[in-house]
């Protein structure tokens, strides 16, 4: 099992360009999250899938959406970035539960000039 | 906000001493969980402790969890220069256990 990928692994932006963060799970899991992780700030909860179909808005969804394509994968798009957008971006997943132990992926290290 | 903050924000140890980091959060919780990152890579669980238990154990790790104090702590003994890594707690709030909330983290550097 791959367990959560993401591509891409880096990428450059300028600003007010548009991307989309890919994330992939092979553990049938229910759940899915997007993270992203600042300097000093650790990880904040950008959007979260709590099964197809569905998603719901974290701390810090401005300037992001989402798509639960299907139970494997969950993607987050900018569509128009911006500097502050800069960080590092996580995808977990998660087996519904009591005990929500997450998987995360490698991380996207994004850059916005 | 956020849920859980650790203490201390750095430790520098050498091999064999033991770790200590503490977490600190404010609502009620069901479970906590500590995870370990390595510099540049995504984050690992370690150890999840249910509101209900005291002290849990997994090798080298001892959790403990004071629902009192809202606190936990997280020991690693005779740490290894493996262990270098970031760790964070982690809470379930807002009402569910679908939704996590990270501190900011404890940076552990073991010296060989």
């Amino acid at each position: 099992n791959a367990g959560v990928t993401q591509t891409p692994k880096f990428q450059v932006l300028k600003t007010g360009q548009s991307m989309t963060l890919q994330c992939a799970q092979d553990m049938n899991h229910n759940s899915m999250y997007w993270y992203r992780q600042d300097p000093g700030m650790g990880l904040r909860l950008i959007y979260y899938s709590a099964s197809e179909g569905t998603t719901d808005k974290g701390e810090v969804p401005n300037g992001y959406n989402v798509s639960r394509l299907n139970k494997r994968e969950f993607s987050l798009r900018l569509e128009s970035a911006a500097p502050s957008q800069t960080s590092v971006y996580f995808c977990a997943s998660t087996s519904r539960g009591l005990y929500n132990e997450q998987f995360f992926g490698p991380g996207t290290r994004l850059t916005v000039l | 906000s956020q849920q859980g903050e650790e203490d201390p924000q750095a430790l520098s140890i050498q091999e064999g001493e033991n770790a200590t980091m503490n977490c600190s959060y404010k609502t009620s919780i069901n479970n906590l969980q500590w995870y370990r990152q390595n510099s540049g890579r995504g984050l690992v669980h370690l150890i999840l402790i249910r509101s209900n238990e005291r002290e849990k154990h997994s090798g080298r790790l001892r959790v403990t969890l004071d629902t009192s104090k809202k606190s936990s702590s997280l020991l690693i003994t005779a740490s290894r220069a493996a262990d270098t890594a970031s760790y964070f707690c982690a809470t379930d709030a807002w009402g569910g256990s679908e939704k996590l909330v990270f501190g900011k983290g404890t940076k552990l550097t073991v010296n060989p």
